[in-house]
């Protein structure tokens, strides 16, 4: 089974703190996704990276940024926390970009303060 | 810019089949449809994806109209476990258009 581990089920940041977000999945896929999800807004992708060190922007990349130095591991950062990035963030992974299945790990929700 | 329209929310009975519509009434020729679900508190899970012919697997059917403009998902024998909100998405399958764009869905509710 493929499992997309987030290293935070919950977490609490202040303004204008870094805050990091790992993600980790263990099948060798080629693609990795973050996304965000708010009320009446969906999911929204914020960054996508087909292979390490590779990343193409998403829908909101503003106030974000991601690393792929393996790959196995997808970071997001923000690089200052800001309390409209409140929100729910889900990592996804594929084994190649259009793959008919994204697995998604089980989030993080996060709150800035 | 929705591209699919499902009812907000549903109620099936224990042991009953679940029927999900969705409407997606300016698909194009190379786009299928794909169901994702999520259930309270976890990450959005994989379902089933079709073109034009109906589709089955051990989760569910898809039942998709001849004109293509709408399909049916069928959970036959819904649990409670199956409570979640369950997305239609229309997506150009291959090359790169790896993007899943969630709509709002239809909150499913089995009750016992």
């Amino acid at each position: 089974d493929v499992k997309v581990t987030q290293s935070s089920r919950y977490l609490v940041k202040r303004t204008g703190e870094k805050v990091f977000l790992e993600c980790v999945q263990d099948m060798d896929h080629e693609n990795m996704f973050w996304y965000r999800q708010d009320p009446g807004l969906g999911l929204r992708l914020i960054y996508f990276s087909y292979d390490v060190k590779m990343k193409e922007k998403g829908d909101i990349p503003e106030g974000y940024s991601v690393s792929r130095e393996k790959k196995e591991r997808f970071s997001l950062i923000l690089e200052s926390a800001s309390t409209n990035q409140t929100s729910m963030y889900l990592c996804a992974s594929s084994l190649w970009e259009g793959a008919n299945e994204q697995f998604f790990g089980p989030g993080t929700r996060l709150t800035v303060l | 810019d929705a591209k699919t329209t499902q009812p907000p929310s549903m109620d099936c009975a224990e042991g009953r089949a679940a029927n999900l519509p969705c409407n997606h009434s300016t698909i194009s020729g190379n786009e299928y449809v794909y169901w994702y679900r999520q259930i309270h508190s976890q990450g959005p899970q994989y379902i089933i994806h079709g073109l034009k012919n109906n589709e089955t697997n051990e989760m569910a059917s898809l039942i998709i109209t001849e004109d293509r403009k709408s399909s049916t998902l069928i959970l036959p024998h819904a649990t409670l476990r199956d409570t979640a909100v369950y997305y239609c998405i229309v997506r150009d399958s291959g090359g790169s258009n790896y993007k899943l764009t969630f709509g709002k869905g239809t909150l499913l509710t089995v009750n016992p």
